[in-house]
């Protein structure tokens, strides 16, 4: 298997662009999550999925932010209108059934000027 | 919540010497205490991992320890080498899967030639 795909793997923006940010799981594993990594708070984790369903959405910093996944492999993170604070690195994961193992994305650097 | 708290943020030390990064935790109910490695440009990759039903694991030249009674896990690297440098993430989690995972803030390991 080819791990957990992320795309794209730096996005430069200006302020108040939509981003998208894309995540393909492990073929089978059924838990996805999203994390944030920045110096100062470390990794974040913003939401995450269960069987394509959203369970814990707490960690998302504000309505900017909103995830989906329409299947089993693919997911998408979006920020809209981005602001300079958002720039960090976001990582995908996922894992499978209660297994508590993360595999992780390679991370998107997202940069907002 | 659980709370990890982790230490020093920095580590330096010369090739062939040990290493030791600190980890503590708030929840008593927390059984389990995983590590993440991440190198360069990478996402976090799990490498040793110890349940609270033990209080040492070794593998190789790592080995992970465990306090129950004083709520702190630690992690050795003994020997070490160059490709020892990276951020490594102590985690704690109360059980059931990934998503009960809290991570401490990293520490930056630096192997000086």
């Amino acid at each position: 298997d080819a791990g957990v795909i992320q795309s794209p793997r730096h996005e430069v923006t200006e302020m108040g662009q939509e981003v998208t940010l894309r995540c393909k799981p492990i073929s089978g594993h059924d838990y996805l999550f999203w994390y944030r990594q920045t110096m100062m708070r470390g990794l974040e984790l913003l939401i995450y999925f269960n069987n394509n369903v959203p369970i814990d959405d707490s960690g998302m910093p504000e309505d900017r932010f909103s995830a989906k996944m329409p299947n089993a492999s693919f997911s998408t993170l979006k920020i809209q209108p981005s602001e300079p604070r958002d720039s960090a690195v976001y990582f995908c994961a996922s894992s499978f059934l209660t297994s508590e193992k993360l595999f992780f994305g390679s991370g998107t650097q997202l940069s907002v000027l | 919540g659980e709370n990890v708290e982790q230490h020093p943020s920095t580590l330096s030390v010369q090739e062939g010497d040990s290493a030791v990064i600190k980890c503590t935790y708030s929840d008593s109910a927390s059984n389990y205490f995983p590590w993440y490695k991440q190198e360069l440009g990478k996402g976090p990759q799990l490498i040793i991992d110890i349940r609270s039903n033990v209080g040492e694991k070794k593998d190789q030249r790592i080995a992970v320890t465990l306090n129950k009674t004083a709520k702190h896990f630690s992690l050795h690297i003994t020997e070490t080498q160059p490709e020892d440098s990276a951020v490594y993430f102590c985690a704690a989690s109360s059980g059931g899967g990934a998503d009960g995972l809290t991570f401490g803030k990293g520490t930056h390991l630096i192997i000086q030639p």
